[in-house]
């Protein structure tokens, strides 16, 4: 069974520090994704990571894959009070190579940005 | 493009109730994926289709629980009987390539 674990699964900050996300999964998997999440909606995609050593950025967010180490990381640059949200990263349970499949989620980190 | 719309939004229901979950994906896409939110579980897989055949329905909770989709641009999620644990937040997402596009959601409440 494909177990995916967070870290942290509650995290507060200030504006303008650095952090990161790590993102541990269980079983061998080339596609990574990060979702983000705000209270009462659905989820947005941040990023997909498929191969190993991917790195994406997206404005303060930066993604990262190490698929030897069944790790990914969410790094956060300056953070500022909008990306205050909750994070999830999810794998698939098993990466055809051609297609799609379903999703294993983590349990999602809960991120509050203060002022 | 208008994006996964699913229907109802909101759904408040009692117990032993028949329940129906809507949704249609974005045009185009050929996977279909049904996830259930709670707090306790989180987000959790229930069923998926590929060209509207199902592929694997492993988390589907119970026989209560079945999903169908006709055409390639409407999926239903219906529970029946419903029981006060099915309460959740049921998403509907779809995708072609790697992504997978989520829905709204449908918030459903069983008393």
């Amino acid at each position: 069974e494909l177990k995916v674990e967070q870290n942290p699964l509650f995290l507060s900050m200030q504006e303008g520090k650095n952090y990161t996300i790590y993102c541990n999964y269980s079983t061998t998997s080339d596609r990574l994704y990060w979702y983000r999440q705000d209270p009462g909606k659905s989820l947005e995609s941040l990023f997909v990571l498929l191969s190993n050593g991917a790195v994406k950025q997206e404005g303060r967010l930066m993604a990262s894959l190490d698929t030897k180490a069944r790790l990914s990381t969410l790094h956060i640059t300056a953070a500022v009070h909008d990306l205050s949200a909750t994070y999830f990263c999810a794998v698939d349970l098993m990466y055809s190579g051609g297609g799609a499949d379903g999703l294993t989620f983590g349990k999602g980190t809960h991120l509050i940005i203060q002022p | 493009d208008a994006g996964v719309i699913q229907s109802p939004r909101h759904e408040v229901t009692e117990m032993g109730q028949e329940v129906t979950l809507r949704c249609k994906p974005i045009s185009g896409h050929d996977y279909l994926f049904w996830y259930r939110q709670t707090m306790m579980r989180g987000l959790e897989l229930l069923i998926y289709f590929n060209n509207n055949v199902p592929i694997d329905d492993s988390g589907m909770p119970e026989d209560r629980f079945s999903a169908k989709m006709p055409n390639a641009s409407f999926s239903t999620l219906k529970i029946q009987p419903s029981e006060p644990r099915d309460s959740a937040v049921y998403f509907c997402a779809s995708s072609i390539w790697n992504t997978q596009y989520f829905g709204p959601g449908t918030r459903l409440t069983v008393l």
